[in-house]
């Protein structure tokens, strides 16, 4: 199967700064990679997502980065919100499995006002 | 993902007691799942369905047991042989063709 590392697992920032959040897969035929926002006590949510055929993608203050060679993708929030503050959970979808998705340990990021 | 159940919220079992915990959806998905998240861990896959009436074992199966009868539900029952249970369980599904998986707003399970 696929194995997912990510880091750091918690993550301190002043509020208006960047935060990046590194993941790692084992499996180079994987080829989705989700990122969730999940808040305390409630479900996970999808933020952005990336395909293997794209390098970056942006949504407003939030980006994805792959790099399939080195097998790594991050997550990039611009100008941090309190509101920001969660546990973020990338996940990489083994190409064999029925769209079964292996996630990261989380991590939880703190957005000080 | 406000057309994905789960119920109840919050559960309580005494030790050696099967528990089933309810997962429904009115999103016409085929596919759907069950995770199980502990504190300082990601999402395990526990089982999958693609179709009614088929579902495959994920990574952590031993000591649960789903039934897929209807598209509209996939109930998770934790049996007795689930040797640490508590944990807060996550059921999620996505259409056929496509790549998001939603997820419901999950039962945390506690056992006494």
């Amino acid at each position: 199967g696929e194995n997912v590392e990510q880091h750091p697992s918690t993550l301190s920032v002043q509020e208006g700064d960047s935060a990046v959040i590194k993941c790692t897969y084992s499996d180079s035929a994987s080829n989705y990679f989700p990122w969730y926002k999940q808040e305390l006590g409630k479900r996970p949510q999808l933020i952005i997502d990336i395909r293997s055929n794209v390098g970056e993608k942006k949504d407003q203050r939030i980006a994805v980065t792959l790099n399939k060679t080195a097998k790594h993708f991050s997550l990039h929030i611009t100008e941090t919100q309190p509101e920001d503050s969660a546990v973020y959970f990338c996940a990489a979808r083994w190409k064999t499995g029925a769209n079964n998705l292996f996630f990261g340990t989380g991590t939880r990021l703190t957005v000080i006002p | 993902d406000g057309g994905i159940t789960q119920s109840p919220k919050y559960l309580f079992r005494k030790e050696g007691q099967n528990v089933t915990l309810s997962c429904e959806q009115n999103l016409n998905h085929d596919a759907m799942y069950w995770y199980r998240q502990d504190p300082g861990q990601g999402l395990r896959l526990i089982y999958y369905s693609q179709i009614v009436n088929d579902f495959q074992k994920g990574d952590i199966a031993e000591g649960y047991s789903v039934s897929r009868e209807k598209k509209e539900s996939f109930p998770l029952t934790v049996t007795s042989a689930q040797k640490n249970p508590t944990a807060f369980y996550l059921c999620a599904s996505n259409p056929t063709g496509t790549d998001t998986q939603y997820f419901g707003p999950g039962t945390r399970l506690t056992v006494l």
